[in-house]
């Protein structure tokens, strides 16, 4: 099983702030990373797909890098409806599996 | 509009069975693979299982694996999770998700609001 370890687990961040979150995976997924936010009362949305396209609808001060074992989301210029939990994906192999999450808080 | 609509989560007993159904809307379904995936309270997401368009492969975690099965009824714009022999770790929110591909393996473009079940004496 491919383990995805994500970091922070929690971030604290101030509004036009710069975020990036990090996903390692414990082998190599090429670009089969996807990163998604999660809100209370909410249904999970898709962010990046394939570990650098943004997926339609999505603001573009969401964005993705990475391939191999290391991967990045980076949220440019942070809202303060960007305060979410970010899960990272892999769809490289069976069983799919995701990172543990991080937790965005806007001071 | 793409909608995924969960139903059939409640309280049971260890060991009892629960059958979960996923209501899909607002795309052409039998176009894409579909899943489950699950949370526990507070806690993070997990995938459980996953179908293909026409049920030619299906997979699922070893968590789940002899005693979940997935299915699908294309014509009825339906997915399916019937839980066997459920256990108390199996007690989170279950999540129907809409795959970008035909045959599972892509990104995960639409999910429920899901269908909380409950494992308990």
């Amino acid at each position: 099983e491919i383990v995805l370890t994500q970091s922070p687990d929690f971030q604290s961040v101030t509004p036009k702030e710069k975020v990036t979150i990090t996903c390692r995976a414990s082998q190599s997924i090429g670009s089969n990373l996807h990163w998604y936010q999660q809100k209370a009362d909410q249904s999970t949305k898709l962010l990046i797909k394939y570990a650098s396209q943004s997926f339609s609808g999505v603001p573009s001060r969401f964005s993705g890098s990475g391939s191999g074992t290391d991967f990045t989301l980076t949220i440019n210029s942070l809202e303060a409806e960007d305060a979410a939990t970010y899960y990272c994906h892999q769809s490289s192999s069976l069983p799919y599996t995701f990172g543990q999450g991080t937790k965005l808080e806007i001071k | 509009e793409v909608q995924l609509v969960e139903s059939g989560g409640g309280l049971e007993q260890p060991g009892r069975s629960l059958r979960l159904s996923c209501a899909a809307s607002g795309f052409t379904f039998d176009d894409y693979a579909m899943h489950w995936v699950r949370q526990a309270p507070g806690k993070g997401l997990e995938w459980v299982s996953g179908i293909s368009w026409n049920s030619g492969s299906i997979g699922y975690a070893d968590s789940v694996k002899g005693r979940f099965t997935i299915s699908r009824d294309n014509a009825k714009n339906s997915l399916y999770l019937q839980m066997n022999s459920l256990r108390a770790e199996d007690t989170a929110l279950y999540y129907c998700a809409k795959d970008s591909a035909y045959d599972y393996g892509g990104d995960f473009q639409h999910w429920g609001q899901g269908t909380l079940v409950t494992v308990s004496s």
